[in-house]
């Protein structure tokens, strides 16, 4: 099976920086989502990692060490918008792509 | 404009009534994915379809069935709702030549009484 870690709640100023982690182990990788949800919505694509490094998209980029089992978003130029939860989904091989989501990171920004 | 559409977005219903929860996608992605979210939880997969080839997670429960009649509308059927069943349900899409990213509707939220 798939097992995902990552910190359940974090909190950080407006304007500041903010790195969420995430860890993993499974069989079959085959890469790494990144999506925010906002209470009571639906989950928004963020970014997409199949390759080890950095991808960067605007104000957050999102990190994959294959080797590690591990993934961190990076945001940046913190907005209250940006209060959320953040999920790390993994991609594993199968006669489908499955998708399997960690319980995601609950991101207090503050002013 | 909404890619993928979920229907209704609240939706009551009585313990042991059957209810439907409808999903619509104008993206022509091939896989269509049902997931059960409940509060400050993940996103459980429940099942999906490979075009037309039906995938149940070993750990749905038999209440939960689905169909899907084309590829635009899949359907979740819950037989008899219990009270353990009220949750957001949450349709998604994928297709191979959009990198297999899923792409989520609203979601319909689910209260059983």
């Amino acid at each position: 099976g798939q097992n995902i870690d990552q910190p359940t709640e974090m909190t950080a100023t407006e304007g500041a920086i903010v790195q969420i982690n995430c860890t993993y182990q499974t069989s079959g990788f085959n890469g790494l989502f990144w999506y925010q949800q906002h209470a009571g919505e639906a989950p928004t694509f963020l970014s997409y990692n199949v390759l080890d490094g950095l991808e960067e998209k605007g104000r957050f980029s999102s990190f994959l060490s294959r080797s590690k089992g591990y993934s961190y978003l990076l945001l940046k130029e913190l907005q209250m918008k940006d209060s959320a939860s953040y999920l790390c989904a993994v991609i594993t091989r199968g006669g489908y792509q499955k998708v399997t989501f960690g319980t995601g990171t609950k991101l207090q920004v503050i002013p | 404009d909404a890619m993928v559409i979920q229907n209704p977005r609240y939706q009551v219903t009585q313990f042991g009534k059957p209810v439907t929860l409808s999903c619509s996608q104008t993206l022509n992605h091939n896989v269509m994915y049902w997931y059960q979210q409940k509060s400050s939880q993940a996103p459980k997969l429940l099942f999906h379809y490979y075009d037309k080839d039906f995938n149940n997670e070993a750990d749905t429960p038999d209440n939960f069935q689905s169909r899907r009649p084309n590829t635009s509308f899949c359907f979740l059927d819950i037989r008899s709702p219990g009270l353990g069943d009220a949750a957001m349900y949450l349709c998604a899409t994928s297709g191979i030549l959009a990198k297999n990213i899923q792409y989520f509707g609203a979601g319909t939220r689910l209260s059983v009484l």
